[in-house]
C-alpha cells in the first residue's frame, strides 16, 4: 500500500538558516512525488514536483529511490517561507494523490 | 492558473440532516475530481475519486452511503454528507486536474468546514 511519511510535525529555524523537510514514501510502482505548500489562510498549491527538477522559491527536492525519500531543502530560509508543507505521491493508476501528514515550517526573525 | 471553487466555505447543521458541498472547476474541464477530508493538525485523507458520468470510487474505510458523490458534468462534483453526525465535522477539500494539458498538478478548492451540532 502507498504511504507518505513526514516525520516532523513542526520545524522551527531562524531566518537565513538551512532547512530540510523530510519525506519518505512507500509505493510498489513508479510514483511521482510532489511538494505542496499551504500559506496561512490560503489553499494548497503546488510548490514543486520531482520530474521537473527545478528550484522554486529557492527550494529543491531530489528523489532518492534507494532511500525512498524526497526531502525538501532550502539553503537560506526566509520568514515568508513559514507555512505548512505537504509531501505527496501520485500513483500510476487513476491519478490518485496521497499526502503526508504535513510539516509546519516556522521561520523566526 | 486553473481555479477550483468550493461552496459553501463553511456550514453548520443539526445532527441527522444532510449537507451538500459543491466543487467547481471554473476555467477548465475535469473528468476526475478528488475529495479529501482533513482533521485538525492532520493530513489530507483521500476519501474518494469522483468520475464524471460514472460512479465514484471510494477509498477503503469510507462509507459510500454516508458520503454520496455525484459528478454530473465536467465542471461540477458534489459531496453530500447524509444523516450527518458530530463525528462528521471536518474540513472537506476537493481538487481536480485539467483534462487538457495535464501536468500532474492538482488544483485545490478553498475547502469547506462542516460543523455538525
Amino acid at each position: 500500500a502507498q504511504r507518505v511519511t513526514q516525520p516532523e510535525k513542526l520545524l522551527s529555524v531562524f531566518k537565513g538558516a538551512p532547512v530540510e523537510l523530510k519525506c519518505n514514501y512507500s509505493y510498489s510502482g513508479s510514483p511521482e512525488l510532489f511538494w505542496y505548500v499551504q500559506y496561512s489562510r490560503q489553499r494548497l498549491q503546488l510548490l514543486l514536483r520531482h520530474i521537473s527538477r527545478e528550484s522554486i522559491k529557492g527550494f529543491t527536492a531530489d528523489l532518492n529511490k534507494g532511500e525512498t525519500s524526497f526531502h525538501l531543502k532550502k539553503p537560506f530560509a526566509q520568514e515568508e517561507d513559514s507555512a505548512m508543507y505537504y509531501c505527496a505521491l501520485r500513483g500510476d493508476n487513476f491519478n490518485k494523490f496521497y499526502f503526508g501528514s504535513g510539516t509546519k515550517l516556522n521561520v523566526k526573525p | 492558473g486553473a481555479v477550483v471553487s468550493q461552496h459553501p466555505s463553511w456550514v453548520i447543521c443539526k445532527s441527522g440532516t444532510s449537507v451538500k458541498i459543491e466543487c467547481r472547476s471554473l476555467d477548465f474541464q475535469a473528468t476526475t475530481m478528488f475529495w479529501y477530508r482533513q482533521f485538525p493538525k492532520q493530513s489530507l485523507m483521500l476519501m474518494a475519486t469522483s468520475n464524471e458520468g460514472s460512479k465514484a470510487t471510494y477509498e477503503q474505510g469510507v462509507e459510500k452511503d454516508k458520503f454520496l458523490i455525484n459528478h454530473a458534468s465536467l465542471t461540477l462534483s458534489t459531496l453530500t454528507v447524509t444523516s450527518a453526525h458530530p463525528e462528521d465535522s471536518s474540513f472537506y477539500i476537493c481538487s481536480a486536474s485539467p483534462n487538457r494539458g495535464f501536468t500532474g498538478e492538482l488544483f485545490f478548492g478553498e475547502g469547506s468546514r462542516l460543523t455538525v451540532l
